[in-house]
C-alpha cells in the first residue's frame, strides 16, 4: 500500500516559534510538494521539488522554507511561525514520466499558531 | 481570474440523486484532467483521471470533458451518504509538467 505520511496530524505552536512539518513517501517519487488548505481558498502549492536537493517556489513562498536531503523525505520549514499560518498543510509527491501519473497526498497537518 | 473556475457550494442532495460537479477553466494548454474526493480532515484522493475530450466512467462516477467549451464534469448516479466530501476538479499540461492546477473544491452533502 503506497504512503505519503506526515510527522503530525494536529500541531500547536506559538507565534515566532521555528516549526518543523516533515513529509515521507515510501514510492522513489521524484517530485514533492507542500500545499497550504485554507476555506474557501483551496489548495495553495507553497513550495516543490523535482530531486534531491532541488526546491522551486510554488505560488506562496513567503515565510516558508524547504528542505530535501533524501529522496523520500521533504521537508516544510516556517522560520517563525505567524498567526497568518495556522492552515492545513499537506504534503503530496508523483512519479516523473509517463501519462496518467496520479498526485498522491499525505493525511494532513492542521498547525495553529497562537 | 482563478485559471480554474469551481463552485465551493455546499451542494446538498438527497440519497439516491444523480449529482453534477463541474469546472470551468481558462487555459487552453491543459491536457489532463482529474477529480479528487477528500473526506473531512483527510488528504485528498484521486477519484478519476482523464486525457483530452471524451467521457470516462467508472461505476457511479463518470468524467467528462469538454475541451472546446473548457469545462468539465464529474456525475455521481444514485449518491450515497458516503459520497459526502469535497470534490476538487484539478487539470495539468502535458510533457515534463506535473504541477497540478486546482479547483477551489465543491462541498457535497448527501442526506440521507
Amino acid at each position: 500500500d503506497v504512503k505519503v505520511t506526515q510527522s503530525s496530524r494536529y500541531l500547536v505552536k506559538r507565534t515566532g516559534e521555528k516549526v518543523f512539518l516533515e513529509c515521507v513517501q515510501d514510492m522513489d517519487h521524484e517530485n514533492m510538494f507542500w500545499y497550504r488548505q485554507d476555506p474557501g481558498l483551496g489548495l495553495r502549492l507553497i513550495y516543490f521539488s523535482y530531486d534531491v536537493k532541488m526546491k522551486e517556489k510554488g505560488d506562496i513562498p513567503e515565510g516558508y522554507s524547504v528542505s530535501r536531503e533524501k529522496k523520500e523525505r521533504f521537508s516544510l520549514i516556517l522560520e517563525s511561525a505567524s498567526t497568518n499560518q495556522t492552515s492545513m498543510y499537506l504534503c503530496a509527491s508523483i512519479l516523473s514520466g509517463g501519462s496518467y501519473n496520479e498526485q498522491f497526498f499525505g493525511p494532513g497537518t492542521r498547525l495553529t499558531v497562537l | 481570474q482563478k485559471e480554474v473556475e469551481q463552485d465551493p457550494g455546499p451542494l446538498s442532495v438527497p440519497e439516491g440523486a444523480i449529482v453534477s460537479l463541474n469546472c470551468t477553466y481558462s487555459n487552453s494548454a491543459f491536457q489532463y484532467f482529474m477529480w479528487y474526493r477528500q473526506y473531512s480532515r483527510k488528504g485528498p484522493e484521486l477519484l478519476m483521471y482523464t486525457y483530452s475530450s471524451g467521457n470516462k466512467e467508472d461505476g457511479r462516477f463518470t468524467a467528462q470533458v469538454d475541451k472546446s467549451s473548457k469545462y468539465i464534469s464529474l456525475f455521481i448516479r444514485d449518491s450515497q451518504p458516503s459520497d459526502s466530501a469535497t470534490y476538487l476538479c484539478a487539470m495539468r499540461k502535458g510533457g515534463g509538467s506535473y504541477i497540478p492546477t486546482f479547483g477551489r473544491g465543491t462541498s457535497l452533502i448527501v442526506h440521507p
